[in-house]
């Protein structure tokens, strides 16, 4: 099993650009994450799914969108990128079924908006 | 969401225990204690937790309190690979969703 993965590792936009990432998992679970991760500083929610088919907000929602393509699918679009936007956005997902709840976690997308 | 108090940092030497502490006095009786660790430049994962008993996997132990307004993070033997930030976060029973807070930056010295 590849677990959580994301594409791309790593990207650079200039101010009022649009892009999306992307995120798949092949465990099954039923829940996905979007979190983004500014330096010095613990993770905070985006945007979360809690099954397919459903998409709440997280602590920080603005200036994004999602998609839950499909179980395994879980994307993060940015619009019009902000220079506040230059991050590390980290997927996740889990399964309300697992004993732990524990949620598994990709490797991150480093994006700089310039 | 209730909170949790972390120090920012703590040293450790290698193969001796570390004590991770965490406050969380607003916890109320649904929330669970979660443990994540975040290796430099990887996401977080996993590491333990609990209730209201202490419990044991072959990562650490979770100690905690009988009031369960505070928990201890044990790592019985730390390694230079333990170097991390540790994360003590709440989640409510039933609820998917993990409030990170900035956790506590683990050096460990050989």
């Amino acid at each position: 099993n590849a677990g959580v993965t994301q594409t791309p590792k790593f990207q650079v936009l200039k101010t009022g650009q649009s892009m999306t990432l992307q995120c798949a998992q092949d465990m099954n679970h039923n829940s996905m994450y979007w979190y983004r991760q500014d330096p010095g500083m613990g993770l905070r929610l985006i945007y979360y799914s809690a099954s397919e088919g459903t998409t709440d907000k997280g602590e920080v929602p603005n200036g994004y969108n999602v998609s839950r393509l499909n179980k395994r699918e879980f994307s993060l679009r940015l619009e019009s990128a902000a220079p506040s936007q230059t991050s590390v956005y980290f997927c996740a997902s889990s399964s309300p079924r697992d004993r732990d709840n524990e949620q598994f976690f990709g490797p991150g997308t480093r994006l700089t908006v310039l | 969401d209730a909170k949790t108090t972390q120090p920012n940092s703590m040293e450790s030497n290698e193969e001796e225990p570390v004590h991770l502490p965490c406050n969380h006095s607003t916890i109320s009786g649904t929330d669970y204690i979660h443990w994540y660790r975040q290796l430099p430049s990887q996401g977080p994962e996993y590491v333990i937790h609990g209730l209201t008993s202490n419990v044991n996997n072959r990562m650490a132990s979770l100690a905690i309190a009988e009031d369960r307004k505070s928990s201890t993070l044990i790592l019985h033997r730390a390694t230079l690979r333990d170097a991390a930030v540790y994360y003590c976060i709440l989640r409510v029973t039933n609820g998917n969703k993990l409030v990170f807070g900035a956790g506590t930056i683990l050096r460990v010295k050989s």
